[in-house]
């Protein structure tokens, strides 16, 4: 079936350092990956996404990079702050004729300052 | 500020009872979608509505239920609750189309007991 796998499920970094999460997907018809960042007792905000004619996107500090052939794709954040700790989630949309997301799991980031 | 809002921010409720959550979609989106978050886990996709007609569903039995109004809002009733139940539900509302993204609001949590 349809699956997101996300990793780390945590990932401590010092402050000013840079952040990788990685995410593998299975249905290979998935062509739209949004990646949201969720604090505590919020819902999840769009930070960055992706399109699958595209292999690399960049916002400031965030950007992620896809590769298409082995359905991986992964958010890097460089120069980390306290405000970047947070839990992220990656997500695949299938095309099924519903525009549904697949959500990973989750990675719990900490910035230590 | 996303612009989607939902109803209740938080309820308890007994196992066996029922209940309606509500999600008021951002301004000009046509498109609700609803996803239940298990503590520690990604929001895993529960239905969508466009145009007030169900649009794909996730892996949920029918007592979970909901309905789009013509000006896009959008209600999630689930019946017979059960513990397992207990969940953050989030609303995500966007224009119909695989590159359009989903903006969610911040969820309500229900606890049943």
């Amino acid at each position: 079936g349809e699956n997101v796998e996300q990793h780390p499920s945590t990932l401590s970094v010092q402050e000013g350092d840079s952040a990788v999460i990685k995410c593998t997907y299975s249905d290979s018809a998935s062509n739209y990956f949004p990646w949201y960042k969720q604090e505590l007792g919020k819902g999840p905000q769009l930070i960055i996404d992706i399109r699958s004619n595209v292999g690399e996107k960049k916002d400031q500090r965030i950007a992620v990079t896809l590769n298409k052939t082995a359905k991986h794709f992964s958010l890097h954040i460089t120069e980390t702050q306290p405000e970047d700790s947070a839990v992220y989630f990656c997500a695949a949309s299938t095309t099924s004729g519903t525009y549904k997301y697949i959500f990973g799991t989750g990675t719990r980031l900490k910035v230590l300052a | 500020e996303t612009g989607v809002t939902q109803s209740p921010t938080h309820l308890i409720k007994t196992r066996g009872q029922q209940v309606t959550l509500r999600c008021s979609s951002q301004s000009g989106h046509n498109t609700v979608s609803w996803y239940q978050q298990a503590l520690g886990q990604g929001p895993q996709f529960i239905f969508q509505y466009y145009r007030e007609e169900e649009n794909g569903r996730g892996n949920f039995p029918p007592r979970f239920s909901g309905l789009q109004f013509p000006n896009y809002s959008s209600e999630l009733n689930v019946n017979a609750l059960e513990l397992d139940d207990s969940a953050l539900y989030l609303c995500a509302s966007s224009l119909s189309g695989v590159f359009n993204e989903q903006y969610f609001g911040p969820g309500t949590r229900l606890t049943v007991t």
